[in-house]
């Protein structure tokens, strides 16, 4: 089936610092989706990529999907107490597909 | 709205006890799922609808029944709980049209 592999797992980097999270997929997608995951929280729907080699902007945070629909990445800069969480990509096989499949995740702490 | 609500929050059963966790929306969204969160494993789709009536198994849908008899309401069954159905359950829900899902806010469930 279907995999998403997202990496780091986890990331401690001081505010201010960028943050990059990586996402590959052992098929091409459709599309892919970004969640954000706070401590405690339930996730919450960032952007949707479809189109390759797409590249799209909200404020501090830049996501990008790869030419082979087959990768993505999520880059935040310069880093606030407020980015802290979990952030996982999802991706869907293809069109029609209810079954997204989502990445493990890549854990956030900001140090102030 | 109340948009995706969850019941209960927090849930404590004994191995072979058997449970529903409640899932309701009022979005009018055709879509609904359930997802399971594990440490360090993401987000697992367990059964999902996409519509009245009509129900399909996700990656892991063993010891676990769904059934939607109206819009609004996607009921979890757990028919006989055993410890490795600890977790954190997850409702989404997103229209036919667009694939953003709406979270709620979970249920943990602890199996003893």
């Amino acid at each position: 089936g279907q995999q998403v592999m997202q990496i780091p797992q986890y990331q401690h980097v001081q505010e201010g610092e960028d943050f990059t999270t990586y996402c590959n997929s052992s098929t091409t997608l459709s599309n892919i989706q970004w969640y954000k995951q706070r401590p405690g929280g339930h996730p919450v729907f960032l952007i949707q990529l479809v189109k390759s080699g797409e590249v799209k902007k909200q404020k501090r945070l830049t996501f990008q999907f790869g030419e082979a629909k087959k990768n993505s990445s999520l880059h935040i800069t310069a880093t606030q107490t407020t980015d802290v969480g979990t952030y996982f990509c999802a991706g869907l096989p293809g069109a029609g597909s209810y079954q997204l499949t989502f990445g493990k995740g890549t854990k956030l702490s900001v140090i102030p | 709205n109340a948009g995706v609500t969850q019941t209960p929050k927090f849930q404590v059963l004994k191995t072979g006890q058997s449970m529903t966790l409640q899932c309701a929306q009022d979005m009018n969204h055709e879509y609904m799922s359930w997802y399971r969160q594990d440490p360090g494993m993401g987000l697992r789709l367990i059964h999902y609808s996409v519509g009245a009536g009509i129900t399909d198994q996700g990656e892991v849908p063993n010891g676990y029944n769904v059934s939607r008899s109206t819009t609004e309401d996607f009921p979890l069954r757990l028919l006989s709980a055993a410890p490795s159905q600890t977790s954190v359950y997850f409702c989404a829900t997103r229209t036919s049209g667009y694939n953003e899902q709406f979270f709620g806010p979970g249920t943990r469930l602890t199996v003893l």
